[in-house]
């Protein structure tokens, strides 16, 4: 079955500091892999995506990803966060059964809070 | 281009009322999906449309059920509501098969069954 796991349930940071959350997934087969972000009282918003072609993706506001296919993972980094990357983050994972339906699985989401 | 939109916003309702939850979106996308947001557990999929007409159990379809009226609207119904059925409810669309897969999401329903 497909899934995903995210390591990072709460982080903490002072603003300037370098980013990392973990996201591992298991499915056997080809997959795209998302990251969503939700602001405070809002819904969810894709920060980046992967498909295929170069591993490293960049997406908005200063995100990027690492899609390391032989660890099943990609990860989340941003050099320098900003009090307004407070937000909770979720991983996610797709891929396309027999008959076309695209099954999406979401990890469990981590809360990020950068202190100012 | 308003996207996703769901209706109400926030519902507070009694132990084994029911009421429906509406979805509507103007992109034209094929497909629509309802997940439930819960603390530490992620979006978990409830029903999902894959095409006008269609529709399907996602992972936690118990207490609720599900109407694609047209290509725009997806409706939620829960029928007799349960306290564990507190939960911010999401509305997703995504244009497929071409398109990016990306999802979609409307704003969220609130909704406290007491």
């Amino acid at each position: 079955a497909q899934s995903v796991s995210q390591h990072n349930h709460h982080v903490i940071l002072s603003e300037a500091a370098s980013l990392e959350l973990g996201c591992n997934y298991s499915y056997g087969g080809t997959v795209n892999l998302f990251w969503y972000v939700q602001y405070p009282g809002q819904h969810l918003q894709l920060l980046l995506k992967y498909f295929s072609g170069d591993p490293l993706v960049k997406g908005i506001k200063g995100f990027e990803a690492e899609f390391i296919k032989s660890k099943f993972s990609f990860n989340l980094r941003k050099p320098s966060v900003q009090w307004s990357d407070t937000a909770e983050y979720f991983c996610a994972v797709n891929s396309l059964n027999s008959g076309g339906y695209q099954k999406v699985t979401f990890g469990t989401g981590t809360k990020l809070q950068v202190i100012p | 281009n308003a996207g996703v939109t769901q209706t109400p916003k926030f519902q507070v309702l009694k132990t084994g009322q029911s009421m429906t939850l509406q979805c509507a979106q103007d992109m034209n996308h094929n497909s629509m999906y309802w997940y439930r947001q819960d603390p530490g557990m992620g979006l978990r999929l409830i029903y999902y449309s894959a095409s006008e007409g269609t529709t399907d159990k996602g992972e936690v379809p118990n207490g609720y059920n599900v109407s694609r009226l047209n290509k725009r609207e997806f409706s939620l119904r829960l029928e007799s509501a349960a306290p564990s059925q507190t939960s911010v409810y999401f509305c997703a669309t995504v244009q497929r098969p071409q398109g990016s897969y990306e999802q979609y999401f409307g704003p969220g329903t609130r909704l406290t069954v007491t």
